[in-house]
């Protein structure tokens, strides 16, 4: 079935280490995303690509990194320059379909011990 | 700069109906949105309406769009249980596909 992968689901990590969120989708789609959820703030934009090796920063990208080599797969990477790293982070995929909707992961937790 | 505004919390009884409410400030928002997160998960879209609708039916889902009080709405009739989750409002604001979303809005249904 097609659909968006994330992993790993859960993820612990000591202050001052980087880590890489996967997030791969079989669904053919040309732009990808990157949203965080902290609770009662909804989803903020981190990264986007609309096509392969390019990508932009959205509206919370300091502390993060991203890459698009391939379409079908987005990873993020959170430094250690994030100071709030601690989230829910979402994966999204979308097609050319005029709605533009947006498919999402099962999300990945980041927690920094 | 864009924003969507939801309230956070709604408490409702099995049966009733559930209205979310959703208020935003782009006008020229193409396609608004309604996703479903259930806890721990992603989100899925639940429903759509182009800018130029004013309401939507979808079997138990209702929306309303007031483009003059930019307020858009989802109405549940006969809520269940299974309706328990977060709800987000979402408009589309420019060409790039990319959505702003609301705070969400926690529905509980207590039986």
């Amino acid at each position: 079935d097609g659909g968006i992968t994330q992993s790993p689901k859960y993820l612990f990590r000591k202050e001052g280490q980087n880590v890489t969120l996967s997030c791969e989708q079989n669904l053919n789609h040309d732009a990808m995303y990157w949203y965080r959820q902290d609770p009662g703030q909804g989803l903020r934009l981190i990264y986007y690509s609309q096509i392969v090796n390019d990508f932009q920063k959205g509206d919370i990208a300091e502390g993060y990194s991203v890459s698009r080599e391939k379409k079908e797969s987005f990873p993020l990477t959170v430094t250690s320059a994030q100071k709030n790293p601690t989230a829910f982070y979402l994966c999204a995929s979308s097609g050319q379909g005029r709605e533009r909707e947006l498919f999402f992961g099962e999300g990945s937790r980041l927690t920094v011990l | 700069g864009e924003d969507v505004e939801q309230s956070l919390f709604l408490s409702v009884r099995e049966g009733d109906s559930s209205v979310i409410n959703c208020t935003y400030t782009d006008s020229s928002s193409t396609y608004l949105y309604w996703y479903k997160q259930e806890p721990g998960a992603g989100l899925q879209l639940l429903t759509y309406i182009f800018s130029n609708m004013d309401m939507k039916q979808d079997q138990r889902l209702t929306v309303l769009l007031n483009k003059k009080d930019k307020h858009l709405s989802l109405r549940i009739a006969d809520t269940q249980t299974g309706d328990s989750a977060i709800y987000f409002c979402a408009e589309s604001y420019n060409q790039g596909g990319k959505l702003i979303f609301g705070q969400g809005t926690e529905l509980s249904v207590k039986p």
